[in-house]
């Protein structure tokens, strides 16, 4: 079980916007900055968003990031085909064992 | 653009030690960052396994329980990950990964492309 929560899929069609939430606690996500990672089929994680709400270099203005208290959210907007893939979230927790944890993955289907 | 790439055995025994290095080119390990490891098993989400900086200094995710050992040679700018008795559960991708603070905080910029091991009696 993940550390992080995220719904396991999300849907919807091309050109629309969709959101992933990623929830937590003040050790982790409350006090330290979230980053977002997109896993297309078969590869690596790649860098979305870090700091909460920068967008990593090459990535379209079409992903956003924010957060708010325990809760990080990534919104999608002007859906792709391409897009369709996996999306984690991540941070470090500094609870009494610091260390980096992720949430569980969110599925995302282009209808 | 630094880049990275992980080697190791594909298959390793139940009780044994599983064995990976990460490769680092165009750009040097002895940076100000710490260098990762990170592990997917199949169908599962990511979970970071551990990390160590140019010093030598290593933090570990507690869950694996005394199992890792994280190292660095700066003589052959990489790293290197050794899980001890594995078991089925340490089948995954295993990714090295540097962590980076590109504006305010750390974030895994750099990722290898992973490599797959299984572990079997």
């Amino acid at each position: 079980q993940s550390v992080l929560t995220q719904p396991p899929s999300v849907s919807a069609a091309p050109g629309q916007k969709v959101t992933i939430s990623c929830s937590g606690r003040v050790s982790n996500i409350g006090n330290n900055y979230v980053s977002w990672y997109q896993q297309l089929p078969g590869t690596a994680p790649k860098l979305l968003i870090y700091d909460n709400d920068k967008r990593s270099s090459g990535i379209p203005d079409r992903f956003s990031g924010t957060k708010s208290g325990t809760s990080a959210t990534l919104g999608i907007s002007g859906l792709q085909a391409g897009d369709e893939a996996d999306y984690y979230c991540g941070t470090w927790d500094d609870s009494l064992t610091s260390f980096w944890v992720f949430g569980g993955g969110t599925k995302l289907t282009v209808l | 653009q630094v880049q990275l790439q992980e080697s190791g055995p594909g298959l390793v025994k139940t009780s044994g030690t599983l064995s990976l290095t990460c490769a680092v080119s165009g750009g040097s390990i002895i940076s100000t960052t710490w260098w990762s490891w990170i592990r997917q098993p199949p169908g599962k989400g990511l979970e970071w396994i551990g990390e160590v900086y140019q010093s030598g200094t290593t933090n570990y995710n507690p869950s694996l329980r005394g199992r890792v050992i994280i190292s660095l040679d700066k003589s052959k700018n990489q790293f290197s990950l050794k899980v001890n008795s594995v078991t089925a559960a340490d089948t995954a991708v295993y990714f090295c990964a540097r962590l980076r603070e590109i504006e305010v905080a750390g974030t895994f910029d750099t990722w290898g492309q992973g490599t797959l091991v299984t572990v079997s009696s």
